[in-house]
């Protein structure tokens, strides 16, 4: 039972380029969550979504961040026109329900260069 | 506005005693608390929680004490062991909500052998 997968691990881009970070929820999920890691921060909350639907974005900023869940596929979160301050890790985690509890995935290291 | 907040960004114990990491947090709508262990290179991974209601919580070696009036947790690790050198996240939530977490900063924490 595969837990919750995030590629690329590493990515890196250059500034003004738009960087894509997949995530697969763990089999039977269909809760997931986007959090970020700034440099010497703890982790801080973007979005929520289910399938097809974002439940809430009260922690996306609110230009060139989007979210994604599809039907079919993983989970995308795009920004797009990268700058220097989105260099992070980004964490995925997936929950079969509210109020179960999530498994975090091992997240992507963005470079912004 | 930092809602959760841990004051010690390290910890450094002995083998086999104990170990107490502390956090503080401010917004009086959290109801439920949790900790998290995080290695380098790999997402959180939960370890224990504590619902409001209670004021303790035991899990074998680790431990979760929450003073609601002074808005303050503990987690307490007895005996510390050398792979319990982590990072430990607390983070808190309200439940009824979308589930999103609140995390503070983090506490390293190295057990020498």
């Amino acid at each position: 039972n595969a837990g919750v997968m995030q590629n690329p691990r590493h990515l890196v881009r250059r500034r003004g380029q738009e960087a894509r970070l997949r995530c697969s929820p763990m089999k039977g999920h269909s809760h997931v969550y986007w959090y970020r890691q700034l440099p010497e921060e703890g982790l801080k909350f973007m979005v929520y979504l289910q399938k097809e639907n974002i439940i809430d974005e009260s922690g996306m900023p609110k230009e060139r961040f989007s979210a994604e869940f599809p039907k079919e596929g993983p989970s995308i979160l795009r920004i797009q026109q990268v700058v220097r301050g989105d260099s992070a890790a980004y964490f995925c985690a997936s929950s079969p329900a509210l109020n179960y509890g999530y498994t975090f995935g091992s997240g992507t290291r963005l470079t912004v260069v | 506005d930092q809602q959760v907040k841990q004051n010690s960004p390290s910890l450094s114990v002995q083998e086999g005693r104990i170990s107490i990491l502390n956090c503080d947090y401010t917004n009086s709508m959290f109801d439920y608390f949790l900790w998290y262990k995080k290695y380098p290179a790999e997402g959180p991974t939960f370890l224990i929680s504590i619902s409001s209601i209670k004021d303790k919580n035991e899990d074998g070696r680790f431990t979760v004490f929450l003073n609601k009036s002074a808005k303050h947790l503990s987690l307490h690790i007895v005996p510390s062991q050398p792979g319990d050198s982590a990072v430990y996240f607390c983070a808190a939530e309200t439940q009824g909500g979308s589930e999103k977490l609140v995390f503070g900063k983090g506490t390293k924490l190295t057990v020498n052998p």
